[in-house]
């Protein structure tokens, strides 16, 4: 089936630390975003990429990093600029036209 | 600016109707989009619908585009249970790989 995985689906981050969410889609889509979710707002755009080896900053990019090495993965850094980490992190693949599919999410919680 | 709003909640008995509405600002807008979100889920994809229609239908799902008020409203029908969850409206901008904007969501409670 194809479909676009996350991992893990619950994060626990100590103060001061770098980590990684895991974002592959075997969709054969070209354009992977990372949206943040917080409750009661709408989603947030952090990175888009619209092809390999290219990306693009979003709405909210600061204290994130990203690479787009190969087409299926798009994994996420929240580094420790990063001040406020806690929220539903999603990643979703595809075009504007044909709407997005969305990963399960990563739940992360700074301890 | 781009903005999309919604009301945050709505709640209905099993049965009846639900209409979810929502507005959007950007008049360039290309597709607009109604998005599913159970409890600790990501999102799923119920229905779009081009700017240049009035309507689209899809089983119990209607969905209406005012494009004059910018305005786009979700009805489902029948509303049972299982339909419980956050609705999001979102707006694309333009043609291509552009980025969605979304509303911050309408909670729906079915209640007995």
């Amino acid at each position: 089936d194809g479909g676009i995985t996350q991992s893990p689906k619950y994060l626990f981050r100590k103060e001061g630390q770098n980590v990684t969410l895991s974002c592959e889609q075997n969709l054969n889509h070209d354009a992977m975003y990372w949206y943040r979710q917080d409750p009661g707002q709408g989603l947030r755009l952090i990175y888009y990429s619209q092809i390999v080896n290219d990306f693009q900053k979003g709405d909210i990019a600061e204290g994130y990093s990203v690479s787009r090495e190969k087409k299926e993965s798009f994994p996420l850094t929240v580094t420790s600029a990063q001040k406020n980490p806690t929220a539903f992190y999603l990643c979703a693949s595809g075009h504007t036209n044909y709407g997005y599919t969305f990963g399960s999410g990563t739940r992360l919680t700074v301890v | 600016g781009e903005d999309v709003e919604q009301s945050l909640f709505l709640s209905v008995r099993e049965g009846d109707s639900s209409v979810i509405n929502c507005t959007y600002t950007d008049s360039s807008s290309t597709y607009l989009y109604w998005y599913k979100q159970e409890p600790g889920a990501g999102l799923q994809l119920l229905t779009y619908i081009f700017s240049n229609m009035d309507m689209k239908q899809d089983q119990r799902l209607t969905v209406l585009l005012n494009k004059k008020d910018k305005h786009l409203s979700l009805r489902i029908a029948d509303t049972q249970t299982g339909d419980s969850a956050i609705y999001f409206c979102a707006e694309s901008i333009g043609w291509g790989y552009n980025k969605l904007i979304f509303g911050a969501g309408t909670r729906l409670a079915v209640h007995p």
